[in-house]
């Protein structure tokens, strides 16, 4: 069975860091790409960065550029997504997804909130 | 960025009847490949959300063969027949022709 489960989250202040990490199993994790998409509180799901499957190639949404980092450790089958400087609209459950041409699956989401 | 345009924004639906939600994109979803990358998404109230439908018409493993989608090039049909209790929630569709990937607004599905 496909397991993804996201840890990290919490409360932090504007301009700070956190990193969320989204551990795989019941699958080869190296034989896919995966993705983080997030969702602000009452609103719809936004794709946030993808990375493929050797973690050479990586994608953002302008918003998160030069401030968030997805990485993967094949090696221990976990996906990260560092974010740095931190803001109020990053505020959101994020969710870590396995990556194809579509998002098959989805962990149960992480919430991450940033104020003051 | 593509943009996604879905509608309506919410249904409501008598159990048993048949449901159907459209979305547009800004741009043709055929890759030069032949394949048309489009999904569609259900998010049950305070769950994840699941994977129904994938490149237009494609049901995805363990989803109910009441879930169809049909479209091509930049407008897409997703149907629900018989609805039933479980159907209720928010759908999503989401292009995956480029980055960003873009989802529709959400089309909120209620019970009559």
């Amino acid at each position: 069975e496909v397991q993804l489960v996201e840890s990290g989250g919490g409360l932090v202040q504007p301009g700070r860091s956190l990193k969320l990490s989204c551990a795989a199993s019941g699958f080869t994790f190296s034989n896919y790409g995966m993705a983080w998409v997030c969702q602000a509180p009452t609103k719809g799901l936004e794709w946030v960065a993808s990375i493929s499957t050797g973690g050479g190639n990586t994608y953002y949404r302008d918003s998160v550029k030069g401030r968030f980092t997805i990485s993967r450790d094949n090696a221990k089958n976990t996906l990260y997504l560092q974010m740095d400087s931190l803001r109020s609209e990053d505020t959101a459950t994020y969710y870590c997804a396995r990556q194809s041409y579509y998002f098959d699956y989805w962990g149960q989401g992480v919430m991450v909130t940033v104020s003051s | 960025d593509i943009m996604m345009t879905q509608s309506p924004l919410s249904v409501a639906v008598t159990p048993g009847e048949s449901a159907s939600i459209s979305c547009r994109s800004s741009k043709s979803l055929l890759h030069s490949n032949g394949i048309t990358y489009l999904s569609w998404y259900l998010q049950r109230p305070e769950k994840s959300p699941q994977l129904l439908i994938y490149q237009i018409s494609n049901l995805a493993s363990g989803v109910s063969d009441r879930f169809s989608g049909s479209g091509s090039g930049t407008d897409f049909t997703l149907k629900i027949s018989k609805v039933e209790t479980e159907d209720v929630g928010i759908y999503y569709c989401v292009q995956f022709l480029e980055v960003p990937y873009t989802f529709g607004a959400g089309t909120k599905l209620e019970l009559k």
